[in-house]
């Protein structure tokens, strides 16, 4: 196991919805990565967060929200939830400088399946 | 063109017999490349990472890098049926200063007794 935690671990919503997931870093990482994976899919990036701010996004609409907290945890939050927003959510943790380059290796936690009714 | 494309499979290989595992990606600048495994409802878990030309070797696990030809795989030896799973290939890119994981789709692997 990576020591990366994410809560819950199953949802289901109806459309219209909000939803926060949450996830607690691995010890002695600062850097959070949220990404969704559809069934049949790879991971896509969301965004990614250090010292408490975010440090970059992929392609995903506004509605679409995270927090760093001082302690490394983070949360993602969907507004307005669509039928297309059900899949696999991943937090994933680095330590890192914050700097492009690098090699920061990230580690994945459990996951947690939203389905949007 | 996909920024990491892998054949999804399946790959389908006798118990014993040795697993080649393919990826090709975009973006020349990239340094960094993983191989995840995830299990059928699991998240990914890492197996390797490779920064170099060449091949890194990990007790039945070797990575093989080919930057000038964008190319990464991974060999899996002694292929058991526990190793069963979809592989996933991740590039970490620079963009607007800061690293992001890009992951293939990832290939279905069989592994049958």
């Amino acid at each position: 196991e990576t020591g990366v935690t994410q809560s819950p671990t199953h949802l289901i919503k109806t459309r219209g919805q909000q939803v926060t997931l949450r996830c607690s870093s691995q010890s002695g990482h600062n850097t959070v990565s949220w990404y969704q994976q559809a069934l049949g899919q790879g991971p896509q990036f969301i965004f990614q967060y250090y010292r408490e701010e975010e440090n970059g996004r992929g392609n995903f609409p506004p509605r679409f929200s995270g927090l760093q907290f001082p302690n490394y945890s983070s949360e993602l939050n969907v507004n307005a939830l669509e039928l297309d927003d059900s899949a696999l959510y991943l937090c994933a943790s680095s330590s890192t400088s914050g700097r492009a380059g690098g090699t920061d290796t990230q580690y994945f936690g459990p996951g947690t399946r939203l389905t949007v009714l | 063109q996909k920024e990491v494309e892998q054949n999804s499979g399946p790959l389908s290989v006798p118990e014993g017999a040795i697993a080649s595992l393919n990826c090709t990606y975009s973006d020349r600048g990239s340094q960094s490349f993983f191989w995840y495994r995830q299990y059928s409802g699991k998240s990914p878990e890492l197996i390797m990472s490779i920064y170099s030309n060449g091949d890194k070797e990990d007790g039945r696990f070797t990575a093989q890098l080919n930057k000038a030809s964008q190319y990464v795989s991974l060999l899996i030896r002694d292929s058991q049926p526990s190793d069963s799973a979809t592989y996933l290939c991740a590039v970490n890119m620079i963009s607007g200063g800061y690293n992001k994981l890009i992951f293939g789709a990832g290939t279905r692997l069989a592994v049958h007794p």
